[in-house]
């Protein structure tokens, strides 16, 4: 069974500060993907990456980077939070190459105050 | 134009009924389609994929796809209460994989 896992399912952090999200798969997948889920708005792709030490802009990047240093680790990082992003943080992966099946983590609930 | 639509809902079926779900996508070149259930607070969980024209079934889920019209659809037999969930439609956009998700039609399963 794919296995994504996220490092925290709640989270609260205050404006300004500094956050970092990890996603963790264990299937060896090459593509990993960071969304967000707000009422609404469905979900929205915020980076996404093929490889190691590579990054996509999906379609909302700004206000958050990522990092990508192992094959299995993938990092959201909010530089500088605010309420905005107080949001359902989704991590998921797949293989490459035409089949494009994503498996989704928990999810990290985030709130910004 | 969205690029993947649904009816947001709520559908409201029966216990025992066939549930039906429907979704349309703009991107003609898409090749891969998939169905995901969220349950309230919880991660998307894939249940279907489809790839050729025609009907794929799964269980009591049956996938059926129609590429000329750009039309792919959910039918869930027998619909139990913990069927009550939201369904994503996903498909794959233009082979960059990375796929388009639609904002999810909700699901509820009357006992």
């Amino acid at each position: 069974d794919v296995k994504v896992t996220q490092s925290s399912r709640y989270l609260v952090k205050r404006t300004g500060e500094k956050v970092f999200l990890e996603c963790v798969q264990d299937m060896d997948h090459e593509n990993m993907f960071w969304y967000r889920q707000d009422p609404g708005l469905g979900l929205r792709l915020i980076y996404f990456s093929y490889d190691v030490k590579m990054k996509e802009k999906g379609d909302i990047p700004e206000g958050y980077s990522v990092s990508r240093e192992k094959k299995e680790r993938f990092s959201l990082i909010l530089e500088s939070a605010s309420t905005n992003q107080t949001s359902m943080y989704l991590c998921a992966s797949s293989i490459p190459g035409g089949v494009y099946e994503q498996y989704f983590g928990p999810g990290t609930r985030l709130t910004v105050t | 134009q969205k690029e993947v639509e649904q009816n947001s809902g709520p559908l409201s079926v029966p216990e025992g009924a066939i549930a039906s779900l429907n979704c349309t996508y703009s991107d003609r070149v898409s090749q891969s389609f998939f169905w995901y259930r969220q349950y309230s607070g919880k991660s998307p969980e894939l249940i279907m994929s489809i790839y050729s024209n025609g009907d794929k079934e799964d269980g009591r889920f049956t996938a059926q796809l129609n590429k000329a019209s750009q039309y792919v659809s959910l039918l869930i037999r027998d619909s139990q209460p913990s069927d009550s969930a939201t369904y994503l439609c996903a498909v794959d956009s233009q082979g960059a994989q990375k796929l388009v998700f639609g904002q999810g039609t909700r699901l509820t399963i009357n006992p």
